[in-house]
Parts: structure tokens; sequence; C-alpha cells
């Protein structure tokens, strides 16, 4: 399974474009780059899912270089309630010759917003 | 709401009892997920099911606990003889599982306390 590093935190303030870089060195062929965010109490929430270049959907963008290993998460002009921590997972969910591969979760990166 | 449903929400217990919990996945989801997550911590993943087939468990799946997915439907989670370091947020996730990256959707939650 491919092992991810992510910063632990970042701060950052309002209306502000953060990016959050995760380095997946050995990710495999078949394996999506998956970002979550998740607040005190809840589940994941899932943001964006990406394979290669640039993916961008109505609350994020996700960068991926050519080698593909390492993303990076945009979230442009963050507000108060972007605190939360942001996990970047490598991995398929997808059977192949009988066996099943599970997303891993690192330590994430604790976003804080300030005013 | 057609998301992933987990209950209950809240549990608390007495070491040695045994508790269950329930997901009901995103309805259409073949494949169904459970992780463990303990504060200032990513979830761990437990196990995880395609359709009624339990495909996957890791090694912190201890004989004292047991999921089952009877009819591919809903899963429930059970935890025998429960342990204080038992204590901890019981995640279970759903997917459509056909092999395109295959984003898994997480429940809320449900947090266990053993006293």
């Amino acid at each position: 399974l491919a092992k991810t590093t992510q910063p632990i935190s970042m701060d950052s303030y309002e209306g502000q474009e953060v990016n959050i870089t995760c380095s997946h060195n050995n990710i495999a062929t078949n394996d999506y780059i998956t970002w979550y965010q998740q607040f005190p109490s809840q589940g994941p929430r899932f943001i964006i899912q990406g394979y290669k270049t640039k993916v961008t959907n109505e609350v994020a963008s996700l960068f991926i270089p050519a080698d593909r290993k390492s993303s990076t998460l945009s979230l442009p002009r963050v507000s108060l309630s972007d605190t939360a921590v942001y996990y970047c997972l490598v991995g398929v969910d997808f059977i192949s010759s009988g066996s099943a591969r599970q997303l891993t979760f690192g330590s994430g990166t604790q976003l804080t917003v300030l005013p | 709401d057609t998301g992933v449903s987990q209950n209950p929400r809240h549990k608390i217990t007495k070491r040695g009892q045994n508790v269950t919990f329930r997901c009901d996945p995103i309805s259409e989801h073949n494949r169904l997920y459970w992780y463990r997550q303990t504060l200032g911590q990513g979830p761990e993943f437990l196990t995880y099911f395609q359709n009624e087939a339990q495909l996957e468990k890791s090694r912190l799946l201890s004989d004292r606990f047991s999921a089952e997915r009877p009819k591919g439907s809903f899963s429930t989670l059970e935890i025998q003889r429960t342990e204080q370091g038992d204590s901890a947020m019981y995640l279970c996730a759903s997917s459509l599982g056909d092999g395109s990256g295959n984003t898994i959707y997480f429940g809320e939650g449900s947090w266990l306390t053993v006293v």
C-alpha cells in the first residue's frame, strides 16, 4: 500500500488560498488519489479525487504532476469553516485477482483558518 | 438523505459487555467498510465486504470483533467483552465498487465509550 506523507498542521487566514501537499512516492499504477475533510466527531467527507493532471470541482482543485509521486489539494479563499483535518489517501478500491486493497489513512493535516 | 447511516451514534458501556453497531450503506453500493478512529489519529481499516462476502480483515480485528452483512445490504459490527481500549469512533463507509476510483463515502460514526 502506498504510504502518504503530509504536513501535520497548517495555518491560514480567511480569504487566502491554501495548498496542502501530499507525498506518495510508491504510488501504484492503478492507484487513485483521494482527499477527505474531517471535522471533530464527524466522519470524513469526500472532497476530491484524481488520477493524473488536474481535477477541479466546486470546492477544491487537485494537482497531480506527471510522476504522480505527490499531489496538492488547493482550497480557494478559505473561511473559518474550513478549519478541519485533511487526509490524503492513495489506493484503489478495486478487486484484482481476487484480492481487495483497502485505503489507508495517514495522520492528516490539521488546517486552522484564522480570522 | 441517502448517505451512509450509522446507529447508535453514541454508546457507553461497561467493560465486559457486548455492543453492536449497525450501518446502512448508500443503497446501490455493494462495498461496505468498517474503520476505527481514536482521538488524534486517522481512521484505521478494520474490514471490508463485497456484497455479503467479507473479503478482508485487518489484524486489528481481534476475535472479539465480528462483522456481518447478511443480505448484502446493512452491516453490523459486534464487539464482545468490551475493553477500555475499544473506546473509539467506529466508522462505516460504502462505495459503488465499479473499479473507476470508487469514491468511498463515510457515515457520521458511532462513538463507543467503555467505562
